[in-house]
């Protein structure tokens, strides 16, 4: 079982959908969670942290369900510039885990 | 807007050869990661860096491969004799405060081995 496993995509929707995309993971001992987006032969830019309670930062939800070892990402009313690569990273000590990456595609 | 920056941008190199993929972290960040991404795969961690030492490292991380902060700034990674298949973006990241909080990415280097 990887360590971290997303979505595996591609997902292409209509501008002004919501997309939600999933990330599990496999070790209970993981400490903290984010997400990113990777725009094509770019660095990873953190999008948002993850946490148990939920946070949201305008049309971004994240939410971290520990018991179930997952996290999920909800982007409402999508717009064309959130065409990225999203990815889910968990942090252990001294380690940090990618996932292989969702790929989303949003048209007009 | 305080930025990690990384040198070169692209290095070409032959077989064989060692590099030196060069970062400069955020200033007050107190823990440093190297990462490879090969073309069309996933970011793949190498090592993690604190106080002067590696903290965790990965399967990859092999003794091909070595990492210094030499001064107070730069935070280098060392390739001694590349292969093919180390061609790849490497990205540097630096975190703030906890090794739990976010990290901060580089431009990235893209390493071409012939």
């Amino acid at each position: 079982r990887k360590e971290v496993e997303q979505d595996p995509g591609p997902f292409n929707v209509p501008e002004g959908a919501t997309v939600a995309f999933n990330c599990t993971y496999s070790n209970s001992a993981s400490q903290s969670f984010f997400w990113y987006r990777q725009d094509c032969r770019k660095e990873p830019k953190l999008l948002m942290s993850v946490y148990s309670s939920g946070n949201e930062d305008g049309r971004f939800t994240a939410q971290l369900n520990r018991a179930s070892q997952y996290i999920s990402l909800l982007i409402r009313d999508s717009k064309l510039s959130d065409s990225a690569t999203y990815l889910c990273v968990v942090i252990e000590t001294g380690k940090s885990t990618f996932g292989d990456g969702t790929t989303l595609t949003v048209k007009p | 807007e305080p930025e990690v920056t990384q040198t070169p941008s692209h290095q070409v190199t032959q077989m064989g050869q060692e590099v030196i993929l060069r970062c400069v972290p955020i200033s007050n960040h107190l823990y440093f990661y190297w990462y490879r991404q090969i073309l069309g795969q996933k970011v793949e961690f190498l090592v993690s860096f604190y106080n002067n030492e590696i903290s965790e490292k990965s399967e990859i991380f092999d003794d091909q491969f070595s990492v210094e902060r030499p001064d107070g700034s730069n935070f280098t990674l060392k390739i001694r004799s590349t292969k093919l298949e180390d061609s790849a973006m490497y990205f540097c990241a630096s975190v703030t405060g906890a090794q739990y909080n976010e990290q901060f990415f580089g431009p990235g280097t893209r390493l071409t081995v012939l």
